[in-house]
């Protein structure tokens, strides 16, 4: 079975780090361009940043580009997320989702939730 | 950035009835690279279509989506109770990848 499970989030106060992490198993991890997508509190869905499978290309959210750094270890078959400069406005559930095919989301881990407050 | 508006922001329907959903995007989708996701509550997207008309492995016959360029729909033939949730679209065409702001579908 195709599974994506994330972790790391938790509280944080404003201005701080936090590591995210997502494992893949169940296929083969280091073949695929990976991607995290986060959803605020009763919002909708919003792409964040992508890597691609060999770490030749990385692209970022306006609003996290030089506060994000994605990066990811295919022989973990992992994903990390690196958040610093943290806001309030970062608090929501990230997902990571393996883009597939000429580039939708599928499938997507089960979202680990980050809340920015004091 | 293509952005996605998706209207109204929510439906209510009766379990059988048929529901369409649309998406409009203000650039064209190249290749029509748009998808749509369903979102129950306290649920991880799924998706449902992708192409703007392929459906995803495993997803009943009753979602169908169609559309090209500018404008899309996704249509439930008949709906399920499970049926009742936020659906998104999105285009994977170009950066950034960008999603429609949801439609909720409620129950009549």
């Amino acid at each position: 079975e195709v599974q994506l499970v994330e972790s790391g989030g938790g509280l944080v106060k404003p201005g701080g780090s936090l590591r995210l992490s997502c494992g893949g198993s169940g296929f083969s991890f280091s073949n695929y361009n990976m991607n995290w997508v986060r959803q605020a509190p009763g919002k909708g869905l919003e792409w964040v940043s992508s890597i691609s499978s060999g770490n030749s290309y990385i692209y970022y959210e306006d609003s996290v580009k030089g506060r994000f750094t994605i990066s990811r270890d295919n022989s973990k078959n992992s994903l990390y997320l690196q958040m610093n400069s943290l806001r309030a406005e970062d608090t929501a559930v990230y997902y990571c989702a393996r883009l597939s095919g000429t580039g939708w989301f599928d499938p997507w881990g089960q979202g680990t939730l980050v809340t920015v407050s004091s | 950035e293509n952005v996605l508006t998706q209207s109204p922001g929510t439906l209510s329907f009766s379990p059988g009835e048929r529901a369409t959903l649309s998406c409009r995007a203000t650039q064209s989708v190249t290749s029509n690279y748009l998808a749509w996701y369903q979102q129950r509550p306290g649920q991880t997207p799924r998706l449902l279509i992708h192409g703007a008309s392929t459906r995803a492995t495993g997803i009943p016959d009753r979602f169908s989506g169609s559309g090209s360029g500018t404008d899309f729909t996704l249509t439930i033939s008949r709906l399920e109770p499970e049926d009742f949730a936020v659906y998104y679209c999105q285009q994977y065409a170009s950066l950034p990848y960008t999603f429609g702001q949801g439609t909720k579908l409620d129950i009549k």
